[in-house]
């Protein structure tokens, strides 16, 4: 089983949609989660944190549900700038801060 | 915003040649890492590096590959003898502290082709 599963998409929308990205992780020791954005042949950039309460940065909202290993990434208001690929990343207990485990990535395109 | 910079963006290899990718970290980090992205796949870990010493590698990470810090500002990798599969987009990454929640700053990667 993969240990970071997401949609591939492409997910086309039109500008001012909401979207939302779903990724399951399949290591229960998992401890910190990330949403990280990376642009067509770009490095990836880090988004936002994902906490265990769930929380916003202006139109982005990202949820966690450790019982189900689950992490959400709404997207309000969707730009054409917002196009891009978003990767659901998970550090596990007891790895180094820099052993991240990436997602292969949903790919969001925006239209006008 | 400080920047993880990366040489040279794009590197073209016979198999079987040596190859070293380049990173100058930023300068207050004290951890560095080496991630790889083969075209369509995945960002893969490397190995993460800290105080003169390899903390952690991965599996992709074999006697083939090898980091070092040479100076005060560069961070290196080392392929020695490089295979076709060895064509990625290889990212060096830094970061201040290893809280499992500090934020990595990644380079904009070297594009390393084997022919």
């Amino acid at each position: 089983r993969k240990e970071v599963e997401q949609d591939p998409g492409p997910f086309n929308v039109p500008e001012g949609a909401t979207v939302a990205f779903n990724c399951t992780y399949s290591n229960s020791a998992s401890q910190s989660f990330f949403w990280y954005r990376q642009d067509c042949r770009k490095e990836p950039k880090l988004l936002m944190s994902v906490y265990s309460s769930g929380n916003e940065d202006g139109r982005f909202t990202a949820q966690l549900n450790r019982a189900s290993q689950y992490i959400s990434l709404l997207i309000r208001d969707s730009k054409l700038s917002d196009s891009a690929t978003y990767l659901c990343v998970v550090n596990i207990y007891g790895g180094s801060q820099g052993n991240l485990i990436f997602g292969k990535g949903t790919k969001l395109s925006v239209k006008p | 915003e400080p920047e993880v910079t990366q040489t040279p963006s794009h590197q073209v290899t016979q198999m079987g040649q040596e190859v070293i990718l380049r990173c100058v970290p930023i300068s207050n980090h004290l951890y560095f890492y080496w991630y790889r992205q083969i075209l369509g796949q995945k960002v893969e870990f490397l190995v993460s590096f800290y105080n003169n010493e390899i903390s952690e590698k991965s599996e992709i990470f074999d006697d083939q590959f090898s980091v070092e810090r040479p100076d005060g500002s560069n961070f290196t990798l080392k392929i020695r003898s490089t295979k076709l599969e060895d064509s990625a987009m290889y990212f060096c990454a830094s970061s201040t502290y290893s809280d499992s929640n500090e934020k990595l700053f990644f380079g904009s990667g070297t594009q390393l082709s084997v022919l």
